[in-house]
């Protein structure tokens, strides 16, 4: 079964420190997605990004964050400046359309980001 | 705003045995309701989900959910757990065309 794929696992950066996490979608899939969960916390939308551009985002996808497909199979996620608050497990995902009721979202392992 | 709850933070359920996870939901409209799985080291893996007709919906690894209006909730169902089926389980309700909202999660374990 085709699956979205994760890197790093697991990153660990000093506050104020830049970091980018990367997703494979699955290939013929359209619509991306980060989602994070804080620990002890619920899984929460960040951001979703359609051809090339957000279609929609969370009130917590401020201005240090940003995403961006930089290649036909590449998803970034970049956190221009870490504070400890940003320490999570942040999950990719990818859907062949939008739509959540017609179509279905497929989520990576998640990469566990430490912010020390 | 639309949410899911899951009362549950933690059950325990001997191998063999049935297992039933609460979720009720909070949505003006006919939701969008899903199950998904989390196991250890893996992704978010969706268990199931209904948009409309049969209220009791079929899922992979032996999973079922029946949708209550009454109720307002989605509880998700197997009749004989395995010992695999330890994992932490989310429930999530379609928000937008592109965004879920989960629940946080209630996590199982199985007893041999």
């Amino acid at each position: 079964e085709p699956e979205v794929t994760q890197t790093p696992s697991h990153q660990v950066t000093q506050m104020g420190q830049e970091v980018i996490l990367r997703c494979v979608p699955i290939s013929n899939h359209l619509y991306f997605y980060w989602y994070r969960q804080i620990l002890g916390q619920k899984v929460e939308f960040l951001v979703s990004f359609y051809n090339n551009e957000i279609s929609e985002k969370s009130e917590i996808f401020d201005d240090q964050f940003s995403v961006e497909r930089p290649d036909g199979s590449n998803f970034t996620l970049k956190i221009r400046s870490t504070k400890l608050e940003d320490s999570a497990m942040y999950f990719c995902a990818s859907s062949e359309e939008g739509f959540v009721n017609t179509n279905t979202i497929y989520f990576g392992e998640g990469s566990w980001l430490t912010v020390v | 705003a639309q949410s899911v709850t899951q009362p549950d933070i933690h059950i325990t359920v001997s191998e063999g045995a049935s297992l039933e996870l609460r979720c009720n939901y909070s949505y003006g409209a006919t939701p969008y309701l899903f199950w998904y799985v989390q196991s250890p080291g893996q992704g978010l893996q969706l268990l199931l989900k209904y948009f409309s007709g049969d209220t009791l919906v079929q899922g992979i690894k032996g999973f079922e959910a029946e949708f209550k209006r009454s109720q307002s909730s989605f509880n998700l169902r197997k009749p004989s757990v395995h010992w695999s089926d330890a994992a932490e389980y989310f429930c999530a309700v379609g928000v937008s065309d592109y965004k879920l909202s989960f629940g946080a999660g209630t996590t199982v374990t199985v007893r041999a």
